[in-house]
């Protein structure tokens, strides 16, 4: 049983295309983490979450804490937002999703 | 800031080798993760520490695997003996609040046991 489910698995868009990643848990949480890791490793945190919604440039994030559910969204896309992008989740431990893969055609 | 900082970034060794990787969190993070990739099974945290004192570490796999964090600027996590199932990724990474705040990762430590 995964306490951390993402959907997509893959996702593959045209460039400029708005993009939404969706993350669903099931454990109580105190905040949500949605990680992003580049081709070759690297990964970078890219909001945490504990309630209602955050925009940082091109990427937004909500989350619905009654429905334990939290989206991403990229408007806009670009080819360097290709990515594997990853739900996090802190309740009494760290839960991880096992990752959206989004590959971002020009 | 130089970030979080690991070492070694690639490692290959044979079974039953002792692999020490170690982490330097970013100065002034009073919290610091130790995590494992793998295909198979994803991100997985193994172990972390507040202020130098490991909290919890419910995801270390077993007894071969042992992390400390001597101060406040240095951590270790050291797997003794290795065994080719533990060829992964390992990052480390660090945090400025007590809990789940903003997180920054290291580059990742790229272990491969023949």
């Amino acid at each position: 049983k995964n306490e951390v489910e993402q959907s997509p698995q893959n996702l593959t868009a045209q460039e400029g295309e708005f993009i939404t990643i969706n993350c669903s848990y099931s454990v109580g949480i105190s905040a949500l983490h949605w990680l992003q890791q580049h081709p070759g490793g690297g990964i970078v945190s890219l909001f945490m979450l504990s309630s209602g919604k955050k925009k940082h440039g091109r990427l937004i994030a909500t989350i619905n804490i009654q429905e334990k559910h939290s989206s991403l969204h990229i408007t806009a896309s670009h080819p360097r937002d290709s990515a594997v992008y990853i739900c996090a989740v802190f309740g009494n431990q760290f839960y991880f999703g096992t990752g959206t893969s989004l590959t971002v055609i020009p | 800031d130089a970030g979080v900082i690991q070492s070694p970034r690639h490692e290959v060794t044979e079974m039953g080798q002792e692999v020490t990787l170690r982490c330097k969190p970013i100065s002034g993070h009073n919290s610091l993760f130790w995590y494992r990739q793998t295909m198979m099974r994803g991100l997985e945290l193994l172990i972390y520490f507040n202020n130098n004192v490991p909290i919890d570490d419910s995801g270390m796999p077993e007894d071969r695997f042992s992390a400390k964090m001597p101060n406040a600027s240095f951590s270790t996590l050291k797997i003794q003996p290795s065994e080719p199932r533990d060829s992964a990724v390992y990052f480390c990474a660090s945090s400025s609040r007590t809990g789940p705040d903003t997180i920054y990762f290291g580059e990742g430590s790229w272990l491969t046991v023949v």
